[in-house]
């Protein structure tokens, strides 16, 4: 079965910083894989997603994932934190085998950002 | 697009009495998912449709629960009799397929307090 795991429920960064959430999978075969961002009293959106051969897949504000088939992982990472990203953020994975089950969600790494 | 629409936004309820939360999906896409979202559990898949038929409902936590999509643009997710643990931040998402490469559009939610 698959699964994700998000490592740190919280993370803290000072402002232009370097933002790095850590996300590793669990899959027999190369999954697809998706950040969601979700700001306060808001729903999650969609932040990125890895769908295909290219590795590194940038996103919304700033934000890229590197697809890493050796480490199973799918880190999300800004070179430059601005107060306004301080959210919840989450990794989720899906079958590459074909459309059926569901988006597996990790459990979530709230992000602060300190002045 | 308007994206997933979901209403009420807020609602305030007394125990034991029904609820009822609305959810529009966006056009064309043929999956909807039921999510709670607390403190203390996170993100809880709840049930989940594809071309309105439900295709697991193992989330649901109890038969107060129940959830309907009686066509393409429309579904409900009801409780009743409502209780103080089943407050928290209901969201309702849609997407092409259940899963696949396609990611999920959630709406804004509601959020539901039980006094």
């Amino acid at each position: 079965a698959q699964s994700v795991t998000q490592l740190g429920s919280h993370v803290s960064v000072s402002e232009g910083a370097l933002v790095l959430l850590r996300c590793n999978y669990s899959s027999s075969v190369p999954p697809y894989l998706f950040w969601y961002v979700q700001y306060p009293n808001q729903g999650l959106q969609l932040l990125l997603k890895y769908t295909s051969a290219a590795t590194l897949v940038k996103g919304i504000n700033g934000f890229e994932a590197e697809f890493k088939k050796s480490e199973t992982s799918f880190h999300l990472t800004k070179p430059s934190a601005h107060m306004s990203d301080a959210a919840e953020y989450f990794c989720a994975v899906s079958d590459r085998g074909g459309s059926q089950g569901n988006l597996i969600f990790g459990k979530g790494t709230k992000l602060s950002v300190k002045p | 697009d308007a994206g997933v629409i979901q209403s009420p936004r807020h609602e305030v309820t007394e125990m034991g009495q029904e609820v009822t939360l609305r959810c529009k999906p966006i056009s064309g896409h043929n999956s909807l998912f039921w999510y709670r979202q607390t403190m203390m559990r996170g993100l809880e898949l709840l049930i989940y449709f594809n071309n309105n038929v439900p295709i697991d409902d193992s989330g649901m936590p109890e038969d107060r629960f129940s959830a309907k999509m009686p066509n393409a643009s429309f579904s409900t997710l009801k409780i009743q009799p409502s209780e103080p643990r089943d407050s928290a931040v209901y969201f309702c998402a849609s997407s092409l397929a259940t899963g696949g490469p396609y990611g999920y559009t959630f709406g804004s939610g509601t959020r539901l307090t039980v006094v």
